[in-house]
């Protein structure tokens, strides 16, 4: 079975320090990883996705992720937080090998501080 | 990017009552659609997968004959959650994927903010 950890339910970050949240995935067959980012009231919109091939995935609004197989993590970054990221982000992670579901990890709410 | 569009994007409903809920991909063909529910400040969790011309496979604990699943084409499903109860209250958010294979992205619909009261 598939799991997906998101440590910290809540981050706080200043504008223009650097945003990490952090996603650990447990997969017994390679994962495919999603970052999704929801506001609220709103849908989810995918941020940026690691398949197969480089690990270091670049994704919308300056965020990218590295997926790192030895700590089984995909940690999302941003160099800079604007206000405008304030949101809940998902982590997710599918195996084709199940039609492709997703399982989400609890979501980390990003506050970004003036 | 392609576009998911949910319908209603809200809607309150009394109590012993039915809803439907539609979820259409406008601009590209889905052979497969997901029906997931999110609690106030909670993740997202998959309720069921809806295939196209088939029936709906059920993740465990969720009751398939209050939560009824059509996917009668490519382009549209359909939840009605059937004699609705407060505690169905919730948020609902569909997903499909292209037809083209099991590692493309995943388009979510907008939502549907349910309330029974």
């Amino acid at each position: 079975a598939q799991s997906v950890t998101q440590l910290g339910s809540h981050v706080s970050v200043s504008e223009g320090a650097l945003v990490l949240l952090r996603c650990n995935y447990s997969s017994s067959v390679p994962p495919y990883l999603f970052w999704y980012v929801q506001y609220p009231n709103q849908g989810l919109q995918l941020l940026l996705k690691y398949t197969t091939g480089a690990t270091l995935v670049k994704g919308i609004n300056g965020f990218e992720a590295e997926f790192k197989k030895s700590e089984t993590s995909f940690h999302l970054t941003k160099p800079s937080a604007h206000m405008s990221d304030a949101a809940e982000y998902f982590c997710a992670v599918s195996d084709g090998n199940q039609g492709g579901k997703l399982i989400f990890g609890q979501g980390t709410e990003l506050s970004v501080k003036p | 990017g392609a576009v998911v569009s949910q319908h209603p994007s809200w809607v309150i409903c009394k109590s012993g009552t039915s809803v439907k809920i539609e979820c259409r991909s406008l601009d590209f063909q889905a052979t497969t659609m997901f029906w997931y529910r999110q609690f106030p400040k909670q993740s997202l969790m998959l309720m069921a997968t809806s295939n196209e011309g088939s029936k709906a496979t059920y993740e465990q604990g969720v009751e398939k004959d209050k939560f009824l699943i059509n996917h009668a084409s490519l382009t549209l499903s359909t939840l009605t959650v059937t004699s609705a109860h407060p505690e169905d209250s919730s948020f609902y958010i569909c997903s499909a994927r292209d037809r083209g294979g099991m590692n493309t992205e995943a388009f979510f619909g907008q939502g549907t903010r349910l309330t029974v009261v």
